[in-house]
């Protein structure tokens, strides 16, 4: 079947960084997304790895091992406002999204 | 960027009664509309996939004639809960593709049932 894996809450200090990992079997592979989604709002787009490696954008870096079906999204210099789900979803042969539960990050001062 | 508009943002309806969500893409032609729905403290559920001009796929323990989905034009979608109750209450979020290209969420409907 088909499968997405990401830890339901994490907490860090503001100004700190925290890694959200995320695991994933699935039919084929297109592709992998990280959004970020506040209570009762739409996810907002983060990122998308298709490549093995890291992507860095601003604070936010999304790092592939697509031979370990396996991504992180890596947030620096953490906010308040950071406090957020974050959902991993992969892409499937059929270009289906497959999500996982979401992340809740609790950012403290 | 590529503009998703979700309305209405949020619904109160009374238990029985229908309610219609809109979902247009407004500098785009979305070929494809995806309709999802997330229940508190879960992960989004895919719940339907339409293409312009016919009729909606929809996944595995969706009720069709409960969520009906119209897709009639390459700018609008609707989602329309029939006889909703209080145990639909949920959060709607649909999600427009255009040919080869990534797709874009509308900003989501919070349902609330009475």
């Amino acid at each position: 079947g088909q499968n997405i894996d990401q830890p339901t809450e994490m907490t860090a200090t503001e100004g700190a960084i925290v890694q959200i990992n995320c695991t994933y079997q699935t039919s084929g592979f297109n592709g992998l997304f990280w959004y970020q989604q506040h209570a009762g709002e739409a996810p907002t787009f983060l990122s998308y790895n298709v490549l093995d490696g890291l992507e860095e954008k601003g604070r936010f870096s999304s790092f592939l091992s697509r031979s370990k079906g396996y991504s992180y999204l890596l947030l620096k210099e953490l906010q308040m406002k950071d406090s957020a789900s974050y959902l991993c979803a992969a892409l499937d042969s059929n270009y289906q999204l497959i999500w996982g539960a979401g992340t809740k990050l609790i950012i403290k001062p | 960027g590529a503009v998703v508009s979700q309305h209405p943002s949020w619904v109160i309806c009374k238990s029985g009664t229908s309610v219609k969500i809109e979902c247009r893409s407004l500098d785009f032609q979305a070929t494809t509309m995806f309709w999802y729905r997330q229940f508190p403290k879960q992960s989004l559920m895919l719940m339907a996939t339409s293409n312009e001009g016919s009729k909606a796929t929809y996944e595995q323990g969706v009720e069709k004639d409960k969520f009906l989905i119209n897709h009639a034009s390459l700018t609008l979608s609707t989602l329309t809960v029939t006889s909703a109750h209080p145990e639909d209450s949920s959060f709607s979020i649909c999600r427009a593709k255009r040919r080869d290209t990534e797709a874009f969420f509308g900003q989501g409907t919070r349902l609330t049932v009475v």
